[in-house]
């Protein structure tokens, strides 16, 4: 059975800081993993998606990679903003069926 | 498109009551997906659809739930009889034609059930 793992469960970093988030799952083969945020009170917010072949995926100041033979994702977040303070969760989909495993989860907070 | 919708956003109900929640994915989605985050066990996928049709209701917690998707833009999950250790978050995500696409959630329902 798939288990992903986020650590650390709370991270506080001063403004303008470069940054890694870890997920780690227990089964290689996963079909892909995605990043969401998560904002107090609300929905999540799809981040990046990459797909099982791809090693990492970028958009704007984030960067996501992926190796599978490790069991590793990590999220990348340059040069840091209060506007980033939120739960960032990582997803592992198994199969070609869409279903998604969680991990708990990543709290930032971004000190203006 | 406005997104995945859900109804209502908050639900407070007395144990013993019936609770419906609702669902509209995105237009054109052929996946859907119920999901329910607490505190102690995070998010946890419940049960999920592929052409309105249940693919596997494993994650389904008691007989007490139960989902339907008439048609392909609504999805209703309901419990009866509602209980305190319900109380949660259920969300609601939709997806495209394949599994390999990336989902987008709802706002999600907050139920409180006292």
């Amino acid at each position: 059975k798939q288990e992903v793992t986020q650590i650390p469960a709370a991270l506080s970093v001063p403004e303008g800081e470069n940054l890694v988030l870890n997920c780690s799952f227990t089964d290689s083969a996963i079909y892909n993993l995605q990043w969401f945020r998560q904002d107090p009170g609300k929905g999540l917010t799809s981040l990046l998606l990459i797909q099982s072949s791809q090693r990492e995926q970028t958009s704007g100041r984030l960067n996501a990679s992926l190796d599978k033979s490790s069991g590793r994702s990590t999220l990348y977040i340059a040069a840091s903003q209060p506007g980033d303070s939120a739960t960032y969760l990582c997803a592992s989909g198994s199969g070609n069926t869409g279903k998604l495993i969680f991990g708990q989860g990543t709290t930032l907070q971004v000190k203006p | 498109d406005a997104g995945v919708i859900q109804s209502p956003r908050h639900e407070v109900t007395e144990m013993g009551q019936e609770v419906t929640l609702r669902c509209k994915p995105i237009s054109g989605h052929d996946y859907l997906f119920w999901y329910r985050q607490t505190m102690m066990r995070g998010l946890e996928l419940l049960i999920y659809f592929n052409n309105n049709v249940p693919i596997d209701d494993s994650g389904m917690p008691e007989d007490r739930f139960s989902a339907k998707m008439p048609n392909a833009s609504f999805s209703t999950l309901k419990i009866q009889p509602s209980e305190p250790r319900d109380s949660a978050v259920y969300f609601c995500a939709s997806s495209s034609w394949t599994g390999e696409d990336e989902q987008f959630f709802g706002p999600g329902t907050r139920l409180t059930v006292l």
